[in-house]
């Protein structure tokens, strides 16, 4: 069964600054799909940031950007010139090919400092 | 489009009590699944359904029901409500065949407390 590590409960980043939150992953599969979540107050989840394994260029999304490590298993995502608006709860999640479950980390709560 | 609902927002139930978590889409969605989100654990998957008529057991099915009768509704029934059963819930759908990603889009959640 594919499992998928986050193993930094908390990080906090001063407005305007770079933080990557860091994404590790098991699975013995070759074609999968990984996400970032994003989860503010509101509960809301909200798609930040995907990936397909795939593909080698890393995916991009204004100020997100993933480093996909395939042979670590690692997805960690960069958030630049960081908001307040970006203090959430943060999810890795992993999904096979061809399948429509996903599996969660466990989170990285965010806090941005002004 | 409303996109995935889900009623209550809230609820408190005593440990024995039984009641229905609903949730609706109107994306004509295949699929439809079921999470339960805990502290330090993410979100972990109850039940999913690829279709009406077609359900199957997720990660932690016990002590859930589900049954899928229209492509719109996917209800979860709690039987008999423990403790242990205090969680945030979330409803999502995708699509089956929409593309590569299917993504997967989420309800606002119910947060239920059993006493």
């Amino acid at each position: 069964a594919q499992t998928v590590t986050q193993s930094q409960p908390e990080m906090s980043v001063q407005e305007a600054e770079t933080v990557t939150l860091s994404c590790t992953y098991d699975t013995s599969e070759s074609d999968y799909y990984l996400f970032w979540y994003k989860q503010p107050p509101s509960r809301q989840m909200i798609l930040v940031i995907r990936q397909e394994a795939y593909k080698q260029q890393n995916a991009t999304e204004n100020r997100f950007s993933v480093n996909f490590q395939k042979a670590a298993k690692s997805f960690s995502l960069k958030i630049s010139d960081s908001q307040l608006g970006d203090a959430a709860m943060y999810f890795c999640a992993y999904r096979s090919a061809g399948r429509h479950k996903l599996v969660f980390g466990a989170g990285t709560i965010l806090r941005v400092k002004s | 489009n409303a996109g995935v609902t889900q009623t209550p927002k809230f609820q408190v139930l005593k440990t024995g009590q039984s009641m229905t978590l609903q949730c609706a889409q109107d994306m004509n969605h295949e699929y439809m699944s079921w999470y339960r989100q805990d502290p330090g654990m993410g979100l972990r998957l109850i039940h999913y359904s690829v279709g009406a008529g077609i359900t199957d057991q997720g990660e932690v099915p016990n002590g859930y029901n589900v049954s899928r009768s229209t492509t719109e509704d996917f209800p979860l029934r709690l039987l008999s409500a423990a403790p242990s059963q205090t969680s945030v819930y979330f409803c999502a759908s995708s699509p089956v065949t929409g593309g590569p990603y299917n993504e997967q889009f989420f309800g606002p959640g119910t947060r239920l407390t059993v006493l």
